[in-house]
């Protein structure tokens, strides 16, 4: 158990639909990153918050968006969904957000667009 | 962008053979790490190796680093039936981990 936790652990919608991902860090961490994968594109880093800021922004579209909680929780909300979209979307936190730190996974959220 | 490609996409081994993945990334980095992801799971970490270190071992894990190729390897000596998984490299090079696609590795028993 890495202690990163996400809800829910799969999400089936409907194109054109507005979805939230959740995601706690591991206890003690104040960054927290997510990342989309797919079969084609592989692993792609979104979006990076550190202690309830951005700090760094990926391959997010704008359809996209993030944001960090005071309590460093986070959400990840995925607006006017398209089939593409359909990926395991992971949450990671680490403790400072420093690249030369490790990351520690939640298990993801397999998303389905129908 | 992908910093790090691993090669090869996909590995077959028998249990007991060891198992080579090898990274390329193209900028300059600090640090780059090896993970294991399980079948529709979460990565974790197996280990870091710095830019000024050339090698490093982990159990039955073996890190090089050869940062004038930019180029890694990660070696599993003795492989399991438990091994197989998917192996990505992450590169740092200033920005959140960048990872490859990974290589897929199957231990037959």
């Amino acid at each position: 158990d890495s202690g990163v936790t996400q809800t829910p652990k799969h999400l089936i919608t409907a194109t054109g639909q507005r979805v939230t991902l959740r995601c706690s860090p591991r206890s003690g961490d104040l960054s927290v990153y997510w990342y989309q994968q797919s079969l084609d594109q592989g692993l792609q880093f979104l979006i990076q918050y550190y202690n309830g800021e951005e700090r760094a922004k990926g391959n997010i579209l704008e359809r996209f968006s993030a944001q960090q909680f005071p309590d460093l929780h986070s959400e990840l909300n995925l607006s006017s969904l398209e089939l593409g979209d359909s990926a395991l979307y992971f949450c990671a936190s680490s403790n400072l957000g420093t690249p030369n730190e490790k990351l520690f996974f939640g298990s993801g959220t397999q998303l389905s667009v129908l | 962008s992908q910093q790090g490609e691993e090669d090869p996409q996909a590995l077959s081994i028998q249990e007991g053979e060891n198992a080579t993945m090898n990274c390329s990334y193209k900028t300059s980095i600090n640090n780059l790490q090896w993970y294991r992801q399980n079948s529709g799971r979460g990565l974790v970490h197996l280990i870091l190796i710095r830019s000024n270190e050339r090698e490093k071992h982990s159990g039955r894990l073996r890190v090089t680093l050869d940062t004038s190729k930019k180029s890694s390897s990660l070696l599993i000596t003795a492989s399991r039936a438990a091994d197989t998984a998917s192996y990505f490299c992450a590169t740092d090079g200033g920005t959140p981990l960048v990872f490859g696609k990974g290589t897929r590795l199957s231990v037959i028993a």
